[in-house]
């Protein structure tokens, strides 16, 4: 079975600064990774994922995510706030072989002008 | 269209009513899936499908039934409603469920409330 657990249920940002999101997960089997972002009254749009191999993940609007296997984590970074980026961010996890994605509780992004 | 779509955007309903949520992808995709999601509760997989067959009920009360006629088409059908099923209902596709996950497509979601 796998888990995620997404640390701070709110993050505030002065536009500009950096961006970081942090996800931690447990799975019994080498995970898929997934982060979406959920803008107001949106569905949810896929970021970046990981699967195999660079565990360095570049995603779209400038967000990335590094897969850290020693630590279990899978932490999503942007170099530089946009008042654009405010929104629900949800970390997610499957198993290989395992189409379920377990979704973390989500953190919302506030970004102060 | 493209992507995924859900009709309606929004629907109040009373408790003894008869609503469908109607949902299509426009991917080529062969697995969809229902979801709920609460005010600050993480996204609770319902129902399953790949190749029309549902493959998964996670426990989900018998007031709501799916349906998934064909691999582009997915419905949810609801009757007797409480008010704590009021939530914001996701639709998602993706490629069909074999041996690797492939990542899940999503909606823009239908906002229910039930009075």
């Amino acid at each position: 079975a796998q888990s995620v657990t997404q640390l701070g249920s709110h993050v505030s940002v002065s536009e500009g600064a950096l961006v970081l999101l942090r996800c931690n997960y447990s799975s019994s089997v080498p995970p898929y990774l997934f982060w979406y972002v959920q803008y107001p009254n949106q569905g949810l749009q896929l970021l970046l994922k990981y699967t195999t191999g660079a565990t360095l993940v570049k995603g779209i609007n400038g967000f990335e995510a590094e897969f850290k296997k020693s630590e279990t984590s899978f932490h999503l970074t942007k170099p530089s706030a946009h008042m654009s980026d405010a929104a629900e961010y949800f970390c997610a996890v499957s198993g290989l072989s395992d189409y379920k994605l377990s979704f973390g509780a989500g953190t919302t992004v506030t970004v102060r002008a | 269209e493209t992507g995924v779509t859900q009709t309606p955007r929004h629907l109040v309903m009373g408790m003894t009513n008869k609503k469908s949520l109607k949902c299509e992808q426009h991917l080529g995709h062969n697995a969809m899936y229902w979801y709920k999601q609460s005010a600050k509760k993480p996204l609770e997989l319902m129902f399953v499908y790949n190749f029309k067959e549902q493959t998964e009920n996670n426990s989900v009360p018998s007031r709501f039934s799916p349906e998934c006629p064909n691999s582009s088409h997915l419905f949810l059908h609801l009757h007797t409603l409480q008010p704590e099923d009021s939530a914001l209902y996701l639709c998602a596709s993706s490629q069909e469920l074999r041996e690797k996950t492939y990542e899940q497509y999503f909606g823009p979601g239908t906002r229910l409330t039930v009075t």
